[in-house]
């Protein structure tokens, strides 16, 4: 069946634009979560989403960072004003519902701030 | 502060022999521990987990240890195979908090 697919795959932007990074969880999989991956290191949670509701939104790094899921299946991660810092891969994951503990990652979105 | 912590960055084996990973955690509410494989320019990819009910889970040439005092889990996996070569991650979580705490990750190249 299909994965989660994350687009677009490579972003390249200007210091200072706003970037918007999409995922299409795995169907009927209740949980989405964003992860940053910085080079070198392991993935690092971002924010998370159960149906609609975003219930934890503790990793996001600064106020210039937004995700949303509105209808409970596609969610976007936009990023304001992008930064050199915010140069990263942008991993985004599903799993079947609150009590399934694995979960399918996307193949990420490699953002590079020049 | 990294709670969980992978260790030997890079592991080099021969084919068919045994590929051992190592990985330690801080956080004693970690309850459940997983496993992932990524190749470059892919996504983690799930390969097996373990709860902190167990100490051992095996699926195919992967078994996963956990030692629960130690705060110590390890990956095997027997035999190395060419297309096992790839960055190995150490995952785990805590119910009621979903979100996964990973380790750098160790680079294993199985040699043919």
């Amino acid at each position: 069946g299909a994965g989660v697919s994350q687009s677009p795959r490579y972003k390249v932007a200007k210091r200072g634009q706003d970037v918007a990074l999409r995922c299409d969880p795995i169907s009927g999989h209740v949980s989405l979560f964003w992860y940053q991956q910085a080079l070198g290191q392991g993935p690092e949670f971002l924010t998370y989403f159960q149906n609609e509701a975003q219930l934890d939104k503790s990793g996001l790094p600064s106020d210039r960072f937004f995700a949303e899921r509105p209808e409970g299946s596609v969610s976007t991660l936009k990023i304001q004003r992008t930064q050199q810092e915010d140069s990263a891969v942008y991993l985004c994951a599903s799993s079947l519902g609150d009590r399934a503990r694995e979960q399918y990652f996307g193949p990420g979105t490699r953002l590079t701030v020049t | 502060d990294q709670q969980v912590k992978q260790n030997s960055p890079s592991l080099s084996v021969q084919e068919g022999r045994i590929s051992i990973l190592n990985c330690d955690y801080t956080n004693s509410m970690f309850d459940y521990f997983l496993w992932y494989k990524k190749y470059p320019a892919e996504g983690p990819t799930f390969l097996i987990s373990i709860s902190s009910i167990k100490d051992k889970n095996e699926d195919g040439r992967f078994t996963v240890f956990l030692n629960k005092s130690a705060k110590h889990l390890s990956l095997h996996i027997v035999p190395s195979q060419p297309g096992d070569s790839a960055v190995y991650f150490c995952a785990a979580s805590y119910y009621g908090n979903n979100r996964l705490a990973f380790g750098k990750g160790n680079q294993v190249v199985v040699i043919p």
